[in-house]
C-alpha cells in the first residue's frame, strides 16, 4: 500500500531561523512523483515542487530546498531563513499507481510557526 | 494564464438545506477534481473528471452529493440535503491529462462551507 507520513504535526520557529519539514513515503512503484504543496491561512493549496523517483538531485529554488534520497524514502524540506510569511500547512504527497487513476496519496500535513 | 476558479469563497448554511459551488478549471486542463478538507487533515477526494465523464467517484457521498462536468469545462458540486460533518474546505483542482503519470494538479481558493 502507499502511504506519506509527515511526523511532525506543528513546528515553531523564530524568523530568520532554519527549518525542515520531513517527509517518508511507501511505494511498491518504481516510478513515481512526490510533491509539495503549501497552505497559508487563506486556503489555497499552492504547488511547489514536483520531483520523479529517477531525479535524486536536490532542489533549490531561493531558501526552498529539497532533498530526495531514495535509500530512506524521504524528500525532505528545508526553508533558510524563515521568514513570517512562510507560516502555513505544508503537504507532502506522492503519485499512486495507474491502478488508483495516478490519484495523489496526501500526508496528513505539517503546520509551521514563524514568530517574528 | 489565469488560476483555477472557484465561488462562492464562503457559504453558511443550515442542514438539511441545498449549496452548490462552481469551479472552472485552468484552460486547456482535460482532468477536474473535486476535494474536500476537514480541518486539521489532508484534502480527500470526491471525485475526478476527464472532459465530461467521470474518472473515480468512489468516495462521494452519493445520496446527496453531486457533480458534473457537463461541456468538459467548468463544473458544479452540489450537496442536497446538508449535514453539520459536511462543514470543511472545498477545493477545485485540475491537471492537463491524468493520464500522464506525474501530472501536477494546480488548486483554486477554495469554499469554505459551515452548515448550522
Amino acid at each position: 500500500a502507499q502511504k506519506v507520513t509527515q511526523a511532525q504535526t506543528e513546528i515553531s520557529v523564530v524568523e530568520k531561523e532554519d527549518v525542515t519539514l520531513d517527509c517518508v513515503y511507501e511505494t511498491r512503484d518504481t516510478t513515481y512523483y512526490l510533491f509539495w504543496y503549501k497552505q497559508p491561512p487563506s486556503g489555497e493549496l499552492v504547488f511547489l515542487i514536483r520531483r520523479n523517483s529517477f531525479d535524486e538531485q536536490n532542489e533549490i529554488s531561493g531558501r526552498y530546498s529539497w532533498n530526495f534520497q531514495k535509500s530512506t524514502s524521504s524528500f525532505n524540506f528545508t526553508i533558510t531563513a524563515s521568514q513570517v510569511v512562510d507560516s502555513a500547512v505544508y503537504f507532502c504527497a506522492l503519485t499512486g499507481s495507474m491502478d488508483s487513476n495516478y490519484q495523489l496519496i496526501w500526508g496528513a500535513g505539517t503546520k509551521l510557526i514563524i514568530k517574528p | 494564464e489565469a488560476g483555477v476558479a472557484q465561488s462562492p469563497r464562503y457559504k453558511i448554511i443550515e442542514k438539511r438545506q441545498s449549496v452548490a459551488f462552481w469551479c472552472n478549471p485552468i484552460s486547456g486542463h482535460a482532468t477536474l477534481y473535486w476535494y474536500q478538507q476537514i480541518l486539521g487533515q489532508g484534502p480527500k477526494l470526491l471525485i475526478q473528471f476527464q472532459n465530461n465523464g467521470v474518472v473515480d467517484d468512489s468516495q462521494l457521498p452519493k445520496d446527496r452529493f453531486s457533480a458534473e462536468r457537463l461541456k468538459g469545462v467548468d463544473s458544479t458540486l452540489k450537496i442536497q440535503p446538508a449535514k453539520l460533518e459536511d462543514s470543511a474546505v472545498y477545493l477545485c483542482a485540475s491537471s492537463h491529462n491524468w493520464q500522464a503519470a506525474g501530472e501536477t494538479q494546480y488548486f483554486g481558493p477554495g469554499t469554505r462551507l459551515l452548515v448550522l
